[in-house]
């Protein structure tokens, strides 16, 4: 079926250890997006993606890698853990920004705690 | 900056009733503004959207109002269903920024039957 899968949904890890969560679409859509989710912070930006090869920093980058070899994966990477970066993680990818709308559509969020 | 808040918490109604649901912004460079419903366990789902150049658009049962000289955006949910228990989040986008979305925090709405 088309949409967005995020591998895992539930991962507990270390704190210094690395860990790559994995976002999967079938859409074809050139854009694709990294949130998390935290109570009383809702959804905010880690890195969003234009297009293959072409990444760029949102409103809370710092910890986080990205990539994106190919359109349709964009794997984030927690080089060395912390607690704080316990959360949901939500994938998203959209069409461009442009004459048509062009909401995001989600995935349905990896669980990370880190110990 | 580019908040985007909620006035509501918790938003209670009963089963039948209509829910609105307001959103207050304050980037007005905003040209696109969407409504999300999260339930427990899922990502966010695509409800309805709204171009700065228009005031309303309607939906299935949904209608989305955008005042943008207060920068007020609402959602209306008609005959209210128990399946409609969530939380639905509004973003903003900000024109020339790429696709990206700003999040409210969120606001529960509980059915009550």
């Amino acid at each position: 079926d088309a949409g967005i899968t995020q591998s895992p949904r539930y991962k507990i890890t270390e704190t210094g250890r690395q860990v790559t969560l994995m976002c999967h679409q079938t859409w074809s859509h050139s854009y694709m997006f990294w949130y998390r989710q935290d109570l009383g912070h809702g959804l905010r930006l880690i890195y969003y993606s234009a297009a293959a090869d072409i990444t760029d920093k949102g409103e809370v980058p710092d910890g986080y890698v990205v990539s994106r070899s190919k359109t349709e994966n964009f794997p984030l990477t927690l080089e060395s853990a912390t607690r704080s970066q316990t959360s949901v993680y939500f994938c998203a990818s959209s069409e461009p920004a442009g004459t048509r709308n062009s909401p995001l559509h989600f995935g349905n969020g990896t669980r990370l705690t880190v110990t | 900056g580019e908040s985007v808040g909620l006035h509501l918490p918790t938003l209670s109604v009963q089963e039948g009733d209509n829910s609105i649901i307001n959103c207050a912004y304050s980037n007005s460079a905003s040209d696109y503004f969407i409504w999300y419903k999260q339930e427990s366990g899922k990502g966010p789902q695509f409800i309805i959207d709204i171009r700065s150049n228009m005031d309303k658009r309607q939906g299935q049962r949904v209608t989305v109002l955008l005042n943008k000289t207060v920068k007020h955006l609402s959602l209306q949910i008609a005959a209210t269903q128990p399946g409609d228990s969530a939380v639905y989040f509004c973003a903003q986008r900000v024109t020339g920024g790429g696709n990206k979305l700003t999040f409210g925090t969120g606001t529960q709405l509980k059915v009550e039957l």
